[in-house]
């Protein structure tokens, strides 16, 4: 069974300050690879996926990850924040199944706080 | 866009009475899953769902069934509440076969008295 773990609960960082949030994760195979952001009370916004190739991927809101399968991991970067960015970030993994799709396992979220 | 609406966002309930959440996609998408949320938890799957009367169990599924009479609508059904059911839940569909992201509704905030 897959697993994800984002070590970090909190993490504090000056607007304009650059940004990394880790995941790692565990499957046997090549994943299928999300990071989610959830805003105080909305749902879940896709922010960026990894199925396969190149193994840095752009998404929406100036984020970026990189996929390094030596490291079984899937950090998510921004070079400058925004007190926009402040809230819930979420790692997903999903499982390359052979019949519909199953449902991802995540991560337990990392609490982004923008101080001015 | 993609548009998955949960009928009701916050809903209070009493403890042994059978409760029903709705979730609609607008996507003719194949994949719906019903999770819930807690602090310090993530999210966790209760069940999913490929196909119109098909459903699977997800991680957590004990005091929970679903049904899908309809390609775009999913219910998650507690049978009996009890306060430990107390708990964001969130519907997300996807289309496909596995890998393709799944797309969130807002949720609903269940409260069980």
């Amino acid at each position: 069974a897959q697993s994800v773990t984002q070590p970090d609960i909190h993490i504090t960082v000056s607007e304009g300050a650059s940004l990394e949030l880790r995941c790692n994760y565990s499957y046997g195979a090549t994943p299928y690879l999300f990071w989610y952001v959830q805003s105080p009370g909305q749902g879940l916004q896709l922010l960026l996926k990894y199925f396969s190739g190149d193994t840095l991927v752009q998404g929406i809101k100036g984020f970026e990850a990189e996929f390094k399968r030596s490291q079984s991991s899937f950090n998510l970067r921004k070079p400058s924040v925004h007190w926009s960015d402040a809230a819930e970030y979420f790692c997903a993994v999903g499982a390359h199944s052979g019949g519909g799709a199953d449902g991802l396992t995540f991560g337990k979220g990392t609490h982004l706080i923008i101080q001015p | 866009d993609v548009k998955v609406t949960q009928s009701s966002r916050y809903l209070v309930k009493r403890t042994g009475e059978k409760v029903f959440l709705e979730c609609v996609q607008d996507m003719d998408h194949e994949n719906m899953f019903w999770y819930r949320q807690d602090p310090g938890l993530g999210l966790r799957l209760i069940y999913f769902s490929y196909d119109v009367k098909m459903k699977e169990k997800g991680d957590i599924p004990e005091g929970y069934s679903v049904s899908r009479e309809k390609k775009e609508r999913f219910s998650l059904i507690l049978e009996s509440a009890s306060t430990n059911q107390t708990s964001m839940y969130l519907c997300a569909s996807s289309g496909g076969t596995g890998g393709q992201p799944q797309h969130f509704g807002d949720g609903t905030r269940l409260s069980i008295l």
